[in-house]
């Protein structure tokens, strides 16, 4: 299993601006994953991040509006730029785990809510 | 394409009820299913997983067969607990991708 760090865990954020959550690992994977989760809803992916390479988006997420970077195997960001109400959601750091059965794991969340 | 189908609710339980929550699935090769689980205020939990057919996942109680033939994984407890109140969600994992299931929320009631 994996141990996955996110921060910030809660936001209130103003119309407008720009926040980066951060996702640290216990140990060093390769496919880390962000996924959004509005509310009472179930789990979109947005992107994918492996270190070494441009993260790859999903239909209807651009890199304008969610810049990713994944520096090293432990660490990823996500960036939410320009927040709109409606990027209220929960956002979701996972990484997969191949030797425990192609098992993906989750972070507690970033609950951010848009003013 | 790949997809997770799973009963709508919310589930309304007694404590000490037995529970079932329906998920069944589409997809071609052979599949790993998983059940996860968010409790209030927190993020998703892997619960219990199989990766081949007829392989049982458990843990905490729940069970879930990964049936091929009706293509099913059906998570079961046979008592659920007040703590047990969740959105429970099933997955699958084919190909380098995961698929998440619309998720159930149960309450179980004291």
């Amino acid at each position: 299993s994996a141990v996955i760090s996110q921060k910030p865990s809660r936001d209130i954020c103003q119309r407008g601006t720009s926040l980066t959550i951060q996702c640290q690992v216990d140990s060093q994977v390769t496919m880390m994953f962000w996924y959004r989760q509005q509310p009472g809803q179930s789990l979109t992916l947005i992107a994918t991040a492996n270190q070494g390479s441009e993260a790859t988006y999903e239909s209807g997420f651009v890199i304008d509006k969610f810049p990713i970077s994944r520096p090293n195997l432990t660490f990823s960001t996500l960036t939410v730029s320009n927040m709109s109400p409606e990027d209220s959601s929960i956002y979701l750091c996972s990484v997969y785990i191949q030797s425990s059965g192609n098992t993906i794991y989750f972070g507690e969340g970033s609950w951010l809510t848009v003013v | 394409g790949d997809s997770v189908t799973q009963m709508e609710g919310p589930v309304t339980l007694s404590e000490e009820a037995f529970l079932t929550i329906n998920c069944t699935y589409t997809a071609t090769g052979y599949p790993s299913l998983f059940w996860y689980v968010q409790y209030p205020g927190e993020g998703l939990q892997l619960l219990l997983k199989a990766t081949k057919a007829d392989d049982k996942g458990s843990n905490k109680g729940f069970e879930a067969t990964y049936r091929k033939e009706t293509t099913s994984f059906h998570l079961e407890k046979g008592s659920v607990q007040v703590s047990d109140s969740a959105v429970y969600f099933c997955a699958l994992y084919n190909f380098n991708k995961f698929y998440f299931g619309s998720g159930t929320k149960l309450n179980v009631k004291p």
